[in-house]
């Protein structure tokens, strides 16, 4: 049973175009995020929601927008992509106590590759 | 400006010896500090953990150590293992609920 899932996996597409990527988690928890890993394999925050709530927006283009229909569900969806938007994208979760969240749990990644 | 820092961009160590790698923060605040394993193609594995209260926690073959007063923290793998070649990701809780993340460092077990 996959913890963290992703669709897709890999995800070709022309400058300009509009795309979404999936994620959903099984593991009950209550917080879930969006990072990219860019070409330095840097990880970075993009998103955070805790039960349906966004608590971290960290500064991206406008042109993403993350949707959480439920709390197993983040969806991060992209407009008018564009060539620097190709990298890595991860989604993971984790539960909260109180203010504080404890270990993450990823999904393999979404590797994304703007044409 | 980077929070987390891992200098060693690789390590090579032989199966069987002791892998060492090591992280260094700049932000005394952080209370909480994490490793994470991760394979090409895959995404990270939570490996082991330590509280900013403790200066030791250990697991099986992996041991974090953490100095404080130098911000410091080391992962420590006994014996090394093939399996183990892989990236592995220091990072830190800090406020906001983030983790802030540095760098990676790839290691390669030679047989």
């Amino acid at each position: 049973d996959t913890a963290v899932s992703q669709t897709p996996k890999y995800l070709v597409t022309q400058m300009g175009n509009d795309k979404s990527i999936k994620c959903e988690q099984n593991l009950g928890h209550d917080t879930m995020y969006w990072y990219k890993q860019d070409s330095k394999k840097f990880l970075k925050i993009m998103f955070s929601y805790n039960n349906k709530e966004l608590i971290i927006n960290e500064t991206v283009p406008n042109r993403f927008s993350p949707k959480s229909p439920d709390k197993a569900h983040l969806n991060l969806h992209i407009n008018s992509l564009e060539l620097g938007d190709s990298a890595v994208y991860f989604c993971a979760s984790s539960q909260m106590s109180g203010k504080y969240s404890y270990e993450q749990y990823f999904g393999p990644g979404t590797r994304l590759t703007v044409t | 400006d980077q929070q987390v820092k891992q200098n060693s961009p690789s390590l090579s160590v032989q199966e069987g010896r002791i892998s060492i790698l090591n992280c260094d923060y700049t932000n005394s605040m952080f209370d909480y500090f994490l490793w994470y394993k991760k394979y090409p193609a895959e995404g990270p594995t939570f490996l082991i953990s330590i509280s900013s209260i403790k200066d030791k926690n250990e697991d099986g073959r992996f041991t974090v150590f953490l100095n404080k007063s130098a911000k410091h923290l080391s992962l420590h793998i006994v014996p090394s293992q093939p399996g183990d070649s892989a990236v592995y990701f220091c990072a830190a809780r800090g406020s906001n609920y983030q983790l802030i993340w540095g760098a990676g460092t790839k290691l390669i077990i030679k047989p």
